[in-house]
């Protein structure tokens, strides 16, 4: 099974800076990456899929990158609505489809 | 509008069986592979079926092999799964998600709000 190990596991950051969360994993997914947002309360919705390509819908300021085995969320000019918990997800090698351990943003 | 609608959670103890459903609305749901993922506190997000959309291919997760089964019905535009022999460590929510795909890439998109599953004696 391919591992997906998200880091940080946490972060508290001000509204307006710009945030980057690395999803690493344990071999190559290509770019069968996925990204996911997660608010208390509520499932888990889409933000970036194949990597880099934002879902319609999506703010501009959320972007996606890289390929194999390592990846990054960057969020710019962060609001407090992006206060979540985010996801990374790979679908390269089924089954099983695995999923990191998620990372919690916090606005200051 | 593009919806999924779970239901059929709730409280059962160990050793016992519950079977979840997923009503889709808004899409022509045969045409879709379906999955059930669930969230618990000790796990995050874990996958735990799939099916495709004709239900020649169905997968598990290994925690579950043997005692959850992934079913659906086109005509009704539903999706189910059946849980038996339930465990405490089966206790979560339980999302229904569709398979959408894109130049070969998949992802899940939408989810349903979710339905609570409470394994406790």
């Amino acid at each position: 099974d391919i591992q997906m190990t998200q880091s940080p596991s946490s972060l508290s950051v001000s509204v307006g800076d710009r945030v980057t969360i690395t999803c690493r994993a344990s071999q190559t997914v290509s770019n069968y990456l996925n990204w996911y947002q997660q608010k208390p309360g509520k499932a888990p919705k889409v933000l970036i899929s194949a990597a880099s390509n934002l879902q319609s819908g999506v703010p501009s300021r959320f972007s996606g990158s890289g390929s194999g085995t390592d990846f990054t969320l960057t969020i710019s000019n962060l609001q407090p609505e992006d206060s979540a918990t985010y996801y990374c997800q790979q679908t390269y090698s089924t089954p099983p489809i695995t999923f990191g351990q998620g990372t919690r943003l916090e606005i200051k | 509008d593009v919806q999924l609608e779970e239901s059929g959670g709730g409280l059962v103890k160990p050793g016992g069986s519950l079977r979840l459903s997923c009503a889709a609305s808004g899409f022509i749901f045969s045409n879709y592979g379906m999955n059930w993922v669930r969230q618990t506190p000790g796990k995050g997000l874990e996958w735990v079926s799939s099916i495709s959309s004709g239900r020649s291919y169905i997968y598990y997760a290994d925690s579950v092999k043997g005692r959850f089964t992934i079913s659906r019905d086109n005509n009704n535009n539903s999706l189910f799964l059946h849980m038996n022999n339930l465990r405490l460590d089966d206790t979560g929510i339980y999302y229904c998600a569709r398979l959408s795909l894109a130049r070969g890439v998949s992802w899940f998109d939408p989810w349903g709000q979710g339905t609570l599953v409470t394994v406790s004696s």
